[in-house]
């Protein structure tokens, strides 16, 4: 079965310390994959995505990601955490295929990101 | 990108009644998405909307209880029929951008439900 994992529940970082929050994946062939955040009461944003090229990818407030195929992983980082970035972060994957196939995105549980002052 | 409007943003309503969210879109788009996110989960998929044929529903959701419209391309409500505490969530609406699988899904602000 196709699945996305988050393994932490909550990753408590320092204001001015670099955070990494993990993401791996388990889908056949080359997927898409994302990061949403999720502020209290809000909708999600997309952060970024990976879809071909460079591992390294960067996205919206700071963010990036580092897309590693032999361990199927895309941890998102960022190299100075604000009190701001405190939210729920979204791994995502979408499986390559036909059209609805490729529309349907599989969401991982969430991390819960706080950054102390 | 595509802005996606949803209605209402909350609601607290009585077990036994229906409740109908709504979802516009600012650009015509093939397929909408509603996902439910309960307290504290991630988001589970309930069913596919296509403009001029019936929703795809997802295992474990059906149409009796989760019926969904879409009578244009930029429009779709969902409802939640029959309502009880368990479907207490946050719903949300989601596209997807056109012509390119590989973009990023868009979500509404999300309907905050809460069933008494």
């Amino acid at each position: 079965a196709q699945s996305v994992a988050q393994p932490e529940d909550q990753v408590n970082v320092a204001e001015g310390n670099p955070l990494t929050v993990k993401c791996t994946y388990s889908v056949s062939g080359n997927p898409y994959l994302f990061w949403y955040v999720q502020y209290p009461n809000r909708g999600l944003q997309f952060l970024l995505k990976y879809i071909t090229g460079d591992n390294l990818v960067k996205g919206s407030y700071g963010f990036e990601a580092e897309f590693n195929k032999s361990q199927t992983s895309f941890h998102l980082k960022k190299p100075s955490a604000l009190v701001s970035d405190s939210a729920l972060y979204f791994c995502a994957v979408r499986p390559q295929g036909g059209y609805s196939s490729a529309s349907k995105i599989i969401f991982g549980s969430g991390t819960r990101l706080s950054i102390r002052p | 990108s595509a802005v996606i409007s949803q209605k209402p943003s909350r609601d607290i309503c009585q077990r036994g009644t229906s409740l109908t969210i709504q979802c516009q879109v600012d650009s015509q788009v093939t397929m909408m998405f509603w996902y439910r996110q309960q307290p504290g989960q991630s988001l589970t998929l309930i069913a596919t909307a296509n403009q001029g044929s019936e929703a795809t529903y997802e295992s474990g959701f059906v149409i009796d209880k989760f019926p969904i419209s879409r009578p244009n391309l930029t429009f779709s409500t969902l409802t939640v029929s029959n309502m009880s505490p368990e479907d207490s969530s946050i719903y949300l609406c989601s596209v997807v951008g056109q012509g390119h699988p590989n973009t990023e899904a868009f979500f509404g602000q999300g309907t905050r439900l809460t069933v008494v």
